[in-house]
């Protein structure tokens, strides 16, 4: 299957700063991009879906101003949490694909807010 | 508003043993995929079925979908110790949705010696 790399794995950061996830397709153009968090022992929730240069549509009760996501280019994807607090702490895992094939995950990144 | 569920979401089974997870969905839907994570990693894509009917089978794993009754099974055959994860279905939502992906709650397997 196609590849997508997700960085970083893993992050730790402070309150009330920002951290920024990138997702890139390696060796596809990615269309779509969606970016999903999952909270211990559950389920994938969507936060967002991105189409190369447009706006990202968010899921219901997603904030938008927390959470930026940018989908400038056919390769690459981010995800911006804005002034981060504990509660934000999960695991963020996006997804890309191209046209209507198969979607490919990258590794997830785990971000801890101290 | 789409509801996937899964069922059981917690499964303990013997080596050897055979069992079945089922995943129902709400909506019309002709492409439903199954995937494994392992604690702390992400996704691991299993199957992809793409109509009714569709039936594949990898190792010990073997899955089906039936469209009409909005219904996809993942059967394990002769479980081992290396199948403990966590299993997901996801439904795909359709082109007029972005293709967004909308996942069950997830059936926790552990498979004991």
């Amino acid at each position: 299957g196609a590849v997508v790399s997700q960085h970083p794995s893993r992050v730790i950061c402070k309150s009330g700063t920002s951290v920024k996830i990138e997702c890139r397709s390696l060796d596809f153009q990615a269309t779509t991009m969606f970016w999903y968090r999952q909270f211990p022992k559950k389920s994938l929730m969507l936060m967002a879906t991105s189409n190369e240069g447009s706006k990202a549509t968010y899921e219901q009760g997603v904030e938008k101003d927390k959470f930026l996501i940018n989908h400038a280019s056919l390769t690459l994807s981010t995800l911006t949490v804005t002034s981060a607090h504990p509660e934000d702490s999960s695991f963020y895992i996006c997804s890309g694909k191209q046209g209507g094939t198969e979607a490919f995950f990258g590794q997830g990144t785990r971000l801890t807010v101290v | 508003e789409l509801k996937v569920e899964q069922n059981p979401l917690f499964l303990s089974m013997q080596e050897g043993k055979n069992y079945t997870i089922y995943c129902n969905y709400s909506t019309t839907s002709d492409r439903l995929y199954w995937y494994r994570q392992d604690p702390g990693k992400s996704l691991e894509s299993l199957f992809v079925l793409l109509s009714n009917g569709a039936v594949k089978q990898e190792g010990r794993l073997m899955a089906s979908l039936d469209t009409k009754a909005r219904l996809s099974t993942l059967h394990i055959t002769a479980a081992v110790h290396d199948l403990s994860a966590t299993y997901f279905c996801a439904v795909d939502m359709g082109r007029n949705q972005g293709g967004k992906l909308i996942f069950g709650q997830g059936t926790e397997l552990s498979v004991k010696p």
